[in-house]
């Protein structure tokens, strides 16, 4: 089966242009979370979609977002890039959305390497 | 809230010796407990999981035992190799936490030959 792809894999991008990321979750997995990873503050939870929906969003600026599609497929966008958006970002998927009740493990895909200049 | 605590790095051993990464958690409820690792340019891979309290995970070697006594998920192998230098992290699953998982700071292992 194959695992969960993320697209593209590097980016460069310029202060003040906007991203959009994708993220292809395992089949048959319906939940994907979003996380940000830098050196400074580790891995951040940005937000979880299943069913199309938002359930969860950390506390990142307006500028994040994200959707999803009725396939699973998920993307996430930055507007206004800032120098300090430069980080790992990565998916992550699972069968059932996450929360009380669920012990499903999440499957992260390799990630998506963003340096704004 | 909810947190992670794991030794901190980086760990530099040789070859054939023994690997104990410490994790502590706080948290409410009955988490679960994982471990992940990170190979440089690469996301992260489940490495073990333990969902309820003394189930024990593992895989490829290495081991952890859900400790709700100490609220602790010690990583343990008993001989590394070169090829298991990578970053560990220690979370808690999203079951507890309104959705995310909650992520340690990592930590470095370097294994020499």
């Amino acid at each position: 089966k194959a695992g969960v792809t993320q697209t593209p894999r590097y980016l460069i991008k310029t202060r003040g242009q906007q991203v959009t990321l994708s993220c292809s979750p395992i089949s048959g997995h319906r939940s994907v979370s979003w996380y940000q990873q830098t050196p400074g503050q580790g891995l951040q939870f940005l937000f979880e979609y299943f069913s199309e929906t938002q359930r969860n969003k950390g506390n990142f600026p307006g500028r994040f977002s994200g959707r999803q599609f009725s396939n699973s497929r998920s993307e996430m966008n930055v507007s206004t890039l800032e120098l300090g958006d430069s980080a790992l970002y990565l998916c992550a998927s699972s069968k059932r959305p996450t929360g009380q009740g669920s012990k499903d493990e999440q499957y992260f895909g390799p990630g998506t390497r963003l340096t704004v200049t | 809230g909810n947190s992670v605590t794991q030794m901190e790095g980086p760990v530099t051993l040789s070859e054939e010796a023994f690997l104990t990464i410490n994790c502590t958690y706080t948290a409410t409820g009955y988490p679960s407990l994982f471990w992940y690792v990170q190979y440089p340019g690469e996301g992260l891979q489940l490495l073990l999981k333990a969902t309820k309290a003394d189930d024990k995970g593992s895989n490829k070697g290495f081991e952890a035992t859900y400790r709700k006594e100490t609220t602790s998920f010690h990583l343990e192998k008993g001989s590394v190799q070169v090829s298991d230098s990578a970053v560990y992290f220690c979370a808690l699953g999203p079951n507890t936490n309104a959705g995310k998982s909650t992520f340690g700071d990592g930590t470095t292992l370097t294994v020499k030959p």
